[in-house]
């Protein structure tokens, strides 16, 4: 069976650009979290999906947002790139919402803001 | 402020040992514990986890210990193999919410199985 699957897998912009991170999740799965990983820290959660709905948002700005798809795939949209921005996007995918549901990570997106 | 938080940045074990890897955690809402391990160009792999109602859940060589009335948690590992040479991270969650607030992660431990 496939896993959580990420594309592209890097990507390199400048500051202001716009960039758009994809993510498809293990067959039967309904929520779809994204996390950012800044080099020398742990996962940060950015976002999480529920059956199409938005169910919670990390401490992020406006700048970050996300939808996901009636087949469950999603993607995480970043505005105005700034240089902090650059780190490792991942992609969870899980049953449930509910926090007990295993979350099963992608490989994530590397993300080099110049 | 980190709410969970391993003081390792990185730890040394011989093969064959036993590995013990800490985490302290200050949110007193977290009643979920989750252990994940990661390898370089990949994404975090589920380990092991436990519910604050227990104080130990083991498998195989994993076991995990929680100590809820000093917000610790610890991951064994026996006896530990080179395999195990990865990042591990120790993640909690606040159900309160539903689960909307995700997991919250620690910066992780990178864990050396020495031959």
């Amino acid at each position: 069976d496939a896993g959580v699957t990420q594309s592209p897998t890097h990507l390199i912009k400048t500051r202001g650009q716009h960039v758009t991170l994809r993510c498809s999740p293990i067959s039967g799965h309904k929520s779809v979290s994204w996390y950012q990983q800044v080099l020398g820290q742990g996962p940060q959660f950015i976002f999480q999906y529920y059956e199409k709905e938005e169910r919670g948002r990390g401490n992020f700005p406006d700048r970050f947002s996300a939808r996901q798809f009636p087949n469950y795939s999603s993607e995480l949209n970043v505005n105005a790139l700034l240089l902090g921005d650059s780190a490792l996007y991942l992609c969870a995918s899980s049953l449930g919402a509910v926090p007990y549901n295993e979350q099963f990570f992608g490989p994530g997106t590397r993300l080099t803001v110049l | 402020d980190q709410q969970v938080k391993q003081n390792s940045p990185s730890l040394s074990v011989q093969e064959g040992r036993i590995s013990i890897l800490n985490c302290d955690y200050t949110n007193s809402m977290f009643d979920y514990f989750l252990w994940y391990k990661k390898y370089p160009a990949e994404g975090p792999t589920f380990l092991i986890s436990i519910s604050s109602i227990k104080d130990k859940n083991e498998d195989g060589r994993f076991t995990v210990f929680l100590n809820k009335s000093a917000k610790h948690l610890s991951l064994h590992i026996v006896p530990s193999q080179p395999g195990d040479s990865a990042v591990y991270f120790c993640a909690a969650s606040d159900p309160s919410g539903g689960g909307a607030d995700g997991l919250t992660f620690g910066k992780g431990t990178h864990l050396i199985i020495q031959p």
